[in-house]
């Protein structure tokens, strides 16, 4: 499987936009780039995927670089609810299992 | 979006004992569930693939035999720890994906914290 890098950990201020970078230089052109969080003592929660172009949704924003080796999620405005571990995840979407790497611990301070 | 549930929540058990612990997809089928622990401070592991009407496919390291998983309906996979021992004690989360669309997102339950005393 492809693997991504993320920073260990980042902090944010409240209602300040939130710039979570992942590095996957090995991605194949068939892995999707997805974005997972997990708050404490929960699941992990979809966030947000794409492929190529950029995706926004009610969440956040996808931007992926141009050669697909980087992509960057993007939280416009940072609330305390948004503390949590995200994690970076290539998916083939074969239906097959999510590879979690170590993730990053965002940190909002108020 | 879809749901995923997972039932106990939480367990504390005696060391020896077995534990069963279920999880549902609630509206959409899944032909595959996945099965992940995590360990305090640490990322999500796959334990196992669960795979419905056939036997589960099993991560090297995993003990088949000390974790049952058994997938007996398109809604439904149950994964029991036998013999509980506390190195077992950790957070247990299943995911599924919908069947129909394969594709898309895959979707976790909320976790089942395992105490094993």
């Amino acid at each position: 499987d492809a693997k991504t890098t993320q920073p260990n950990s980042m902090e944010s201020n409240e209602e300040e936009p939130v710039h979570l970078p992942c590095n996957h230089s090995t991605i194949s052109g068939t892995d999707y780039i997805h974005w997972y969080r997990q708050l404490p003592s929960q699941g992990p929660e979809y966030v947000i995927h794409g492929l190529t172009s950029n995706v926004n949704n009610r969440m956040a924003s996808l931007a992926i670089a141009e050669d697909r080796k980087s992509s960057t999620l993007i939280l416009h405005r940072a609330t305390l609810r948004d503390a949590a571990v995200y994690y970076c995840i290539l998916d083939n979407n074969a239906g097959n299992m999510l590879t979690f790497g170590g993730g990053t611990r965002l940190m909002v301070k108020p | 979006g879809a749901v995923v549930s997972q039932h106990p929540s939480w367990v504390i058990c005696k060391s020896g004992t077995s534990v069963k612990i279920e999880c549902r997809s609630l509206d959409f089928q899944a032909t595959t569930m996945f099965w992940y622990r995590q360990f305090p401070k640490q990322s999500l592991m796959l334990m196992a693939t669960s795979n419905e009407g056939s036997k589960a496919t099993y991560e090297q390291g995993v003990e088949k035999d000390k974790f049952l998983i058994n997938h007996a309906s398109l809604t439904l996979s149950t994964l029991t720890v036998t013999s509980a021992h506390p190195e077992d004690s950790s957070f247990y989360i299943c995911s599924a994906r919908d069947f129909k669309s394969p594709q898309e997102t895959q979707y976790f339950g909320p976790g089942t914290r395992l105490l094993v005393l």
